[in-house]
């Protein structure tokens, strides 16, 4: 069974830091990878897909890289602002298509 | 397109009742999924279906926990007797393929389960 890891649990930044999120998985014969942000009380929000022929995508100021062989994939963030703070989930497709998800990584950025 | 649409919203219900948590994914979509997610242990996946058929109940944790989909527009969870320890916010999502190359996976807001 896919098992995706998180590192770290909880991040906090000044404003104005770029900073990278880790998520590892298991099991490397993945589809596609997907990150999510999620705010308190509230439902998950798509940030980016990757599939498995993808190394990176791009969307502002968010850049996510995928290296299936060794099970990784990060998320950075470019020029923080408060209003990133959020919790990020990572979820990996495999190829029975279910999506497993990461217990995530909570980020405060301080004004 | 209204998204990912959940109902209800928040369910506060005693011990022994039954809970059912209704789900509409998006038009076009035919993956759906159902999530429950706690402080504990996060996101868990409790059951998904590719074009209405149920592929994986695996992690429905009870037989209490019963999951339908009779047509491409609407889902239920249902839990029959419901108990404390099923409190949780219940997330249903969907997306399109089932192949190779499938979309992102859209969530509903979610439905707040509150068993007394």
């Amino acid at each position: 069974k896919q098992e995706v890891t998180q590192i770290p649990a909880a991040l906090s930044v000044p404003e104005g830091e770029n900073l990278v999120l880790n998520c590892s998985f298991t099991d490397s014969a993945i589809y596609n990878l997907q990150w999510f942000r999620q705010d308190p009380g509230k439902g998950l929000t798509s940030l980016l897909l990757i599939q498995s022929s993808q190394r990176e995508q791009t969307s502002g100021r968010l850049n996510a890289s995928l290296d299936k062989s060794s099970g990784r994939s990060t998320l950075y963030i470019a020029a923080s602002q408060p209003g990133d703070s959020a919790t990020y989930l990572c979820a990996v497709r495999g190829n029975n298509n279910d999506m497993r998800f990461g217990a995530g990584t909570r980020l405060t950025v301080k004004p | 397109d209204a998204g990912v649409i959940q109902s209800p919203r928040h369910e506060v219900t005693e011990m022994g009742q039954e809970v059912t948590l209704r789900c509409k994914p998006i038009s076009g979509h035919n993956s759906l999924f159902w999530y429950r997610q706690t402080m504990m242990r996060g996101l868990e996946l409790l059951i998904y279906f590719n074009n209405n058929v149920p592929i994986d109940d695996s992690g429905m944790p009870e037989d209490r926990f019963s999951a339908k989909m009779p047509n491409a527009s609407f889902s239920t969870l249902k839990i029959q007797p419901s108990e404390p320890r099923d409190s949780a916010v219940y997330f249903c999502a969907s997306r399109t393929g089932t192949g190779f190359n499938t979309g992102e996976l859209f969530f509903g807001e979610g439905s707040r389960l509150t068993v007394l």
